[in-house]
């Protein structure tokens, strides 16, 4: 069964210090994965995506993640936060010929001043 | 850009009252998909639709049904809703059908208060 976890519903960092938001999943072949922030009172916004091409994947608003087989992760870092990074982020994992999103559980990003 | 809307963004119903939720997307996508989203338990699928008059159960679909008659339009239905279909509902739609790596983009939500 696909599966995806998301270490720590809530994270709290200062603005300007690194923010790094963990994914793992479990999957039996290499799935497609997401990462999507959700503002509040919003729908979710995709912030980037693997799909098995470069292993390290840039989205918008200058967050990145990698893609790591081994530890079957799939960690969104960015390395300055700033206020308006304060949001949903929601880890979501694809599985070829399943046809279906699964979600995590999601975590709170709170930057503090 | 894709603009994915919902009917409403706010909805206070009774318990027993039939709900329609609407979702509309302008950009011709075949896929779309209805989830729900309930705190700590990220965003579960109830029905999703490859095309027209299609549509396929996801992990959550007691107590729910679909219609898409056209292309653009997915509706949710509550046949008759009950105090644990409070929730926010999620509509969202992607490109082609039977794509897994295409991007979902979500309409902004609909938060249901049954009473």
């Amino acid at each position: 069964a696909q599966s995806v976890t998301q270490l720590g519903s809530h994270v709290s960092v200062s603005e300007g210090a690194l923010v790094l938001l963990r994914c793992n999943y479990s999957s039996s072949v290499p799935p497609y994965l997401f990462w999507y922030v959700q503002y509040p009172n919003q729908g979710l916004q995709l912030l980037l995506k693997y799909t098995s091409a470069a292993t390290l994947v840039k989205g918008i608003n200058g967050f990145e993640a990698e893609f790591k087989k081994s530890e079957t992760s799939f960690h969104l870092t960015k390395p300055s936060a700033h206020m308006s990074d304060a949001a949903e982020y929601f880890c979501a994992v694809v599985v070829p010929n399943f046809n279906k999103f699964y979600f995590g559980s999601g975590t709170k990003l709170n930057v503090k001043p | 850009d894709v603009k994915v809307t919902q009917s409403s963004r706010y909805l206070v119903k009774r318990t027993g009252e039939k709900v329609f939720l609407e979702c509309v997307q302008d950009m011709d996508h075949e896929n779309m998909f209805w989830y729900r989203q309930d705190p700590g338990l990220g965003l579960r699928l109830i029905y999703f639709s490859y095309d027209v008059k299609m549509k396929e159960k996801g992990d959550i679909p007691e107590g729910y049904s679909v219609s898409r008659e056209k292309k653009e339009r997915f509706s949710l239905i509550l046949e008759s809703a009950s105090t644990n279909q409070t929730s926010m509902y999620l509509c969202a739609s992607s490109l082609r059908s039977r794509r897994p790596q295409e991007t979902q983009y979500f309409g902004p939500g609909t938060r249901l208060l049954v009473l």
